[in-house]
């Protein structure tokens, strides 16, 4: 399974957007690139993911390289309810199975 | 819509004892997963089940460990002769098929002492 790098924390503004980094350079051409976060104490909400173009949803924006050995999730505007743990996960969609392989994310604090 | 359920949400345990853990996933998902997270750490998968069938079971950790989805809609997790190191939370998944989006529940935190 391709691995991912993520920085292990990060800071934001409140109002401010935040670009979270995510390096994959083993992906391979089946690969999908999610993003899930985690709040205190909650079970992992999805976020977004794409394949090898930009993507936009009501939460965040995804931009994945040319050569798709990175990728970056944008939030537009923090909130403090952003903070949380973002994980960057690599999964291959028609395998047997979807299972998701964790690592330990990026911790990202919203200040007020 | 109701989400993912998981009871209980907090047990706790004595070392050699065996424990069961509910999960009751969304309406009309066909695919249910089950992880592990460890303090500090991001979640381990466990267990796939499509339908009744544990289509994928590579990540149960040992024999103690085992998973049941009998009439293709709530799975329970089974821990025989609990251990210290079990103590985490353990979160269920569900999703519409195997090639959509995951859906978490809050996760059941066990505690062996």
């Amino acid at each position: 399974d391709a691995k991912t790098t993520q920085p292990n924390s990060m800071e934001s503004n409140e109002e401010e957007p935040v670009h979270l980094p995510c390096n994959h350079s083993t992906i391979s051409g089946t690969d999908y690139i999610h993003w899930y976060r985690q709040l205190p104490s909650q079970g992992p909400e999805y976020v977004i993911h794409g394949l090898t173009s930009n993507v936009n949803n009501r939460m965040a924006s995804l931009a994945i390289a040319e050569d798709r050995k990175s990728s970056t999730l944008i939030l537009h505007r923090a909130t403090l309810r952003d903070a949380a743990v973002y994980y960057c996960i690599l999964t291959v969609y028609g395998g047997a199975t979807n299972k998701l392989i964790f690592g330990t994310g990026t911790l990202l604090a919203v200040q007020p | 819509g109701a989400g993912v359920s998981q009871t209980p949400s907090n047990k706790v345990t004595e070392k050699g004892k065996y424990v069961e853990l509910r999960c009751d996933p969304i309406s009309g998902h066909t695919a249910l997963y089950w992880y592990r997270q460890s303090l500090g750490q991001g979640p381990e998968f466990l267990i796939y089940f499509q339908g009744t069938g544990a289509a994928d079971d590579s990540g149960l950790p040992n024999d103690r460990f085992f998973a049941v989805r009998p009439e293709g809609s709530v799975s329970t997790l089974k821990i025989q002769r609990t251990e210290r190191g079990d103590s985490a939370v353990y979160l269920c998944a569900s999703s519409l098929g195997r090639r959509s989006v995951q859906f978490f529940g809050p996760g059941t935190r066990l505690t062996v002492l």
